[in-house]
């Protein structure tokens, strides 16, 4: 069975662009969470989608989006970007939801220059 | 507001010796889960456990075991005889709902070193 995959694993933006990160949970799985970790803050929710609708959002800006597809595929997309997105992006997979045994993926390392 | 506590940094050990990863945990609630996760050099995160916080049971896995104590808001993590491929940040989260959505606070992890 294949795991979380996530692309791409390394991306280099300048301030102000845009970015779409790409999600592929385990098949069979229609909850996909997306994570942000980065040293200062470290580890947090940004929301979850379950069958193709958000089903929980954490506290970030509506500069952060995401949505998912009707093969449970999820994309997350940071418009205007700023220096202090640079992190490592993490998405999981799992059956129910977040409150279920999630995979994660190997994370996508975003730097914005 | 919630709050998840891991005051441990940094922890070394020596292979084979016992360790704790302490997390205490703040919250209002009376339904919530708590979890902990290994995050390896390699950055993946990967789910260890979780616990209700209506099941107070005590959980062993192999050498993981976990303490769970509502009385004293902590929810440990002990290895033992620790292997050099336990050395990774462990890291602690609480999830519960808070007005429809739920809520995930993670604690800022502990690294673990194990020493050949």
């Amino acid at each position: 069975k294949a795991g979380v995959t996530q692309t791409p694993r390394y991306l280099i933006k300048t301030r102000g662009q845009q970015v779409t990160l790409s999600c592929s949970p385990i098949s069979g799985h229609r909850s996909v969470s997306w994570y942000q970790q980065t040293p200062g803050q470290g580890l947090q929710f940004l929301f979850e989608y379950f069958s193709e609708t958000q089903r929980n959002k954490g506290n970030f800006p509506g500069r952060f989006s995401g949505r998912q597809f009707s093969n449970s595929r999820s994309e997350m997309n940071v418009s205007t970007l700023e220096l202090g997105d640079s992190a490592l992006y993490l998405c999981a997979s799992s059956l129910q939801g977040s409150l279920d045994e999630q995979y994660f993926g190997p994370g996508t390392r975003l730097t914005v220059t | 507001a919630q709050k998840v506590t891991q005051a441990q940094t940094e922890i070394s050990v020596v292979e084979k010796e016992d360790v704790t990863l302490d997390c205490v945990y703040e919250t209002r609630d009376t339904t919530y889960y708590l979890f902990w996760y290994k995050q390896p050099p390699s950055g993946e995160l990967v789910f260890l456990i979780r616990r209700n916080s209506f099941d107070e049971q005590n959980e062993i896995s192999g050498r993981y075991s976990w303490n769970f104590q509502k009385s004293t808001s902590s929810f440990n993590f002990t290895i033992t005889a620790s292997q050099v491929v336990d050395s990774a940040v462990y890291f602690c989260a609480l999830t519960l709902n808070s007005g429809g959505y739920q809520k995930v606070t993670f604690g800022t992890g502990t690294k673990l070193q194990v020493i050949p």
